[in-house]
């Protein structure tokens, strides 16, 4: 199985701030890199597709890059509704696996 | 608009089965493989299980594998996911997704999921 590992596993940041969340692979998943919000309660939320394609309704302040084992999620400016769990997925191979999880938290 | 809502979750012994069903409506069901995961509390989300659009093909996580089995109704618009020998460490939220279709096949669809607890 591919495993996914993201870093940093938790990080504290600003309303406005640039945040940067990288997630590495154990093997090449070419550009099969997906990432989600997940809020407590509430059902994930899929935000980039294909390594750098921004879903539909997404805001333009989240964006994706990388390729082969490493790629990353920036949001540009945070907003007060990011605070969240940003996960990583890897959809190159079955299993599909998720990275453990990044909590942005409010500093 | 695109809903997906399981049911069938709830409270259940060590060894013992349930049956989780997720109904699907807005969309043309039969046309997308579905998938199941789960996150238990405190933890990330886990990928437990994929079924391709037409049932031909089906894959589980290695911690559910001979005893989870997923299955689809494509004319009731409706996924299963049969537990059974359930274990504590099964305790979480499942959530049924959609996949997206395409070559990338991410999981543009969520439920609300549905808690099993096993103790």
């Amino acid at each position: 199985d591919i495993q996914m590992t993201q870093s940093p596993s938790s990080l504290s940041a600003s309303v406005g701030d640039r945040v940067t969340i990288t997630c590495r692979a154990s093997q090449s998943v070419s550009t099969y890199l997906n990432w989600y919000q997940h809020k407590p309660g509430k059902a994930p939320n899929l935000l980039i597709y294909a390594t750098s394609s921004l879903q539909s309704e997404v805001p333009s302040r989240f964006s994706g890059s990388g390729s082969g084992t490493d790629f990353t999620l920036t949001i540009s400016s945070l907003q007060p509704e990011d605070f969240a769990t940003y996960y990583c997925q890897q959809t190159y191979i079955l299993p599909y696996t998720f990275g453990q999880g990044t909590d942005l938290e409010v500093k | 608009e695109v809903q997906l809502v399981e049911s069938g979750g709830g409270l259940v012994k060590p060894g013992g089965s349930l049956r989780l069903s997720c109904a699907a409506s807005g969309f043309t069901f039969s046309n997308y493989a579905m998938n199941w995961v789960r996150q238990a509390a405190g933890k990330g989300l886990e990928w437990v299980s994929y079924i391709d659009s037409s049932t031909s093909h089906t894959y589980y996580a290695d911690s559910v594998a001979g005893r989870f089995t997923i299955s689809r109704d494509n004319a009731r618009n409706s996924l299963d996911l049969q537990m059974d020998r359930l274990r504590a460490e099964d305790t979480a939220v499942y959530y049924c997704a959609r996949d997206g279709g395409g070559s990338y096949s991410p999981n543009d669809y969520w439920g609300q999921g549905t808690l099993v607890t096993v103790s």
